[in-house]
């Protein structure tokens, strides 16, 4: 079974600095997709970002960006100039391959609460 | 644009009542996943459908009954309420399986 795992409970950034939000996985897979989502105080469970396995580049969506090392399985999250907004909780996700029965199953880190400071 | 619904938004039940959370997205979505968080756990699956007619159990199932009579509904219901069931439950939805799932705003239980 696929394990994700969080190692950063909690991280704080002064605003408008860059912090970089831990990931690992452990999976037998070669073919899979990895995801980060926010949480805010409101509860709702917003995409920030997806990475296809199968794909080096690294995915970036405006001031978010992964590392992601697959052979280290690795997949950590970078936010540049961190503004108020981006406190929030922060959950790391696998996905299984489409071709696999489990292919619609998330498999959640524990999360990290990212704290933004003035 | 409704996107996932889930109701109510909030439910206190005593032990032993059963009750059934709802959820319904209008995206023509053919995966719909339940998960519970708990504090410190993260998000955990307990059922999931690839399609109507289809589901099957996740990781935390037991308590739990899922059905899927149409491609809009996926309801989740305790058979019988207990306190370890206190959780907040969410509802998510994907068109294909290598798509990003939407989750719902979640559904806070309180068992007493």
């Amino acid at each position: 079974a696929q394990t994700v795992t969080q190692s950063q409970p909690e991280m704080s950034v002064q605003e408008a600095e860059t912090v970089t939000l831990s990931c690992t996985y452990d999976t037998s897979e070669s073919d899979y997709y990895l995801f980060w989502y926010k949480q805010p105080p409101s509860r709702q469970m917003i995409l920030v970002i997806r990475q296809e396995a199968y794909k080096q580049q690294n995915a970036t969506e405006n001031r978010f960006s992964v590392n992601f090392q697959k052979a280290a399985k690795s997949f950590s999250l970078k936010i540049s100039d961190s503004q108020l907004g981006d406190a929030a909780m922060y959950f790391c996700a696998y996905r299984s391959p489409p071709y696999t029965g489990t292919a619609s199953k998330l498999t959640f880190g524990t999360g990290t609460r990212l704290q933004v400071t003035l | 644009n409704a996107g996932v619904t889930q109701t109510p938004k909030f439910q206190v039940l005593k032990t032993g009542q059963s009750m059934t959370l709802q959820c319904a997205q209008d995206m023509n979505h053919e995966y719909m996943s339940w998960y519970r968080q708990d504090p410190g756990m993260g998000l955990r699956l307990i059922h999931y459908s690839v399609g109507a007619g289809i589901t099957d159990q996740g990781e935390v199932p037991n308590g739990y009954n899922v059905s899927r009579s149409t491609t809009e509904d996926f309801p989740l219901r305790l058979l019988s309420a207990a306190p370890s069931q206190t959780s907040v439950y969410f509802c998510a939805s994907s068109f294909a399986s290598n798509q990003p799932q939407h989750f719902g705003d979640g559904t806070r239980l309180s068992i007493l």
